[in-house]
């Protein structure tokens, strides 16, 4: 069946330490995108990527970082310079052009040791 | 910018009460509007659409129309059960430039037996 794939489902972060979540999709979308979700405050935006090659920040993308290398994959890094990284992670991937709804994976949970 | 407003919840029903969850937004323009629902530790599914005023999107029993005049676009169902218990947000994209979502905080529904 065709879907999204966020990789690992529960994560674990030291002090200083970066870490990366994982995010595949076989729908053929060319957009991607990832939120960041935390309780009360709906979602917000990172980082997104139209095409492969090319990214945007979002609306919080200071301390995260992200690549678009191929067109299935589209990983997000939580750098140690994020201070404040417990969240749940969301990604998503959409069809180019007007009123294309997305399509979510399951989430990543990232905790603080 | 862009924003929607949702009720507050959590809302508590029994099983078989009629569903209200009131959504309201700004925008310039003419947005496209959504209802997304998540269920516990899982991502976001798309529940139903409307991309022009006056439009009814419907899917699973749940209905919203789209109210250009009074900038809404509420969330009915006639008669829920248990198994309708999540969180249900509703988003809007603009119909210009990127397609970035802009979600509500989220409305957590109950639905006791």
């Amino acid at each position: 069946d065709g879907g999204i794939t966020q990789s690992p489902k529960y994560l674990f972060r030291k002090e200083g330490q970066n870490v990366t979540l994982s995010c595949e999709q076989n729908l053929n979308h060319d957009a991607m995108y990832w939120y960041r979700q935390d309780p009360g405050q709906g979602l917000r935006l990172i980082y997104y990527s139209q095409i492969v090659n090319d990214f945007q920040k979002g609306d919080i993308a200071e301390g995260y970082s992200v690549s678009r290398e191929k067109k299935e994959s589209f990983p997000l890094t939580v750098t140690s310079a994020q201070k404040n990284p417990t969240a749940f992670y969301l990604c998503a991937s959409s069809e180019q052009g007007t009123n294309q709804p997305q399509h979510f994976g399951d989430g990543t949970r990232l905790s603080i040791l | 910018g862009d924003s929607v407003t949702q009720m507050e919840g959590p809302v508590t029903l029994s099983e078989e009460a009629f569903l209200t969850i009131n959504c309201t937004y700004t925008a310039t323009g003419y947005p496209s509007l959504f209802w997304y629902v998540q269920y516990p530790g899982e991502g976001l599914q798309l529940l139903l659409k409307a991309t022009k005023a006056d439009d009814k999107g419907s899917n699973k029993g749940f209905e919203a129309t789209y109210r250009k005049e009074t900038t809404s676009f509420h969330l009915e169902k006639g008669s829920v059960q248990v198994s309708d218990s999540a969180v249900y947000f509703c988003a809007l994209t603009s119909n210009t430039g990127f397609q970035k979502l802009v979600f509500g905080t989220g409305t957590r529904l109950l639905v006791s037996p």
